[in-house]
């Protein structure tokens, strides 16, 4: 299976400040099938970018993905207040699909 | 607009079964596949299989065979997954999602369902 690692485990940034997210597969992942999700408390995980560097759909422009092969990166350009949620990394071109652990981003 | 609403919480004791029902609206339910993820306390989700909601064909994690079946109705335009033997550790929190066919992604989630194990 493909272990999916994300770093740091936690982010305490200030609004308007640059946010990167990393996530590292333990086998390389087509870009066509890895995927960000944000989840905040008590909610189901949103999808925020799909095929490594899409958006989804209403997902604003200070979102963006990169990446291939192992190595991908979530960036969120400019922090806003409602950005504080945990962040994970999903590849689903090899079964079982599986998730990264996480990133919480925190605002200070 | 697509929704997916689940059954409420469910508390079981060890060795009981659980079936979850997850209700869709909004969209052609055959043209999607639904999958069902898991997610215990301080974790992230945790894939646990598939249905076809064309054709009823269903896959599963290796992990979950043979405990977990996932079946639909399409009259009622809805999926269920259901666990036998129920242990501590599959206390969590259980969604069902729908998969974009083109890019092969999680788009619509339902709300969760919260499964509590306990004697």
């Amino acid at each position: 299976e493909v272990v999916l690692t994300q770093s740091p485990g936690t982010l305490s940034l200030s609004p308007g400040e640059r946010a990167t997210l990393s996530c590292r597969a333990s086998q390389s992942v087509s870009s066509n099938y890895l995927a960000w999700y944000q989840q905040k408390p008590g909610q189901a995980p949103r999808v925020l970018i799909y095929g490594a560097s899409s958006r989804a759909t209403g997902i604003p422009d200070r979102f963006s993905g990169s990446g291939s092969g192992t190595d991908f990166t979530l960036t969120i350009s400019r922090l806003e207040p409602e950005d504080s949620a945990v962040y994970y990394c999903h590849q689903h071109e090899q079964s079982p699909r599986t998730f990264g652990q996480g990133t919480k981003v925190e605002i200070k | 607009q697509v929704q997916l609403v689940q059954s409420g919480a469910e508390v079981k004791n060890p060795g009981a079964s659980v079936k979850i029902s997850c209700k869709t609206s909004g969209y052609t339910f055959r043209l999607y596949s639904l999958h069902w993820l898991r997610q215990a306390p301080g974790q992230g989700p945790e894939w646990m299989g598939w249905i076809n909601a064309g054709n009823g064909d269903t896959r599963y994690s290796q992990r979950f065979q043979g405990r977990v079946t996932i079946s639909r109705d399409t009259s009622a335009n809805a999926v269920y997954m259901e666990m036998s033997s129920l242990r501590f550790e599959d206390a969590a929190v259980y969604y069902c999602a729908r998969v974009v066919a083109e890019s092969m992604h999680l788009d619509y989630w339902g709300q969760g369902t919260l499964v509590t194990v306990s004697s």
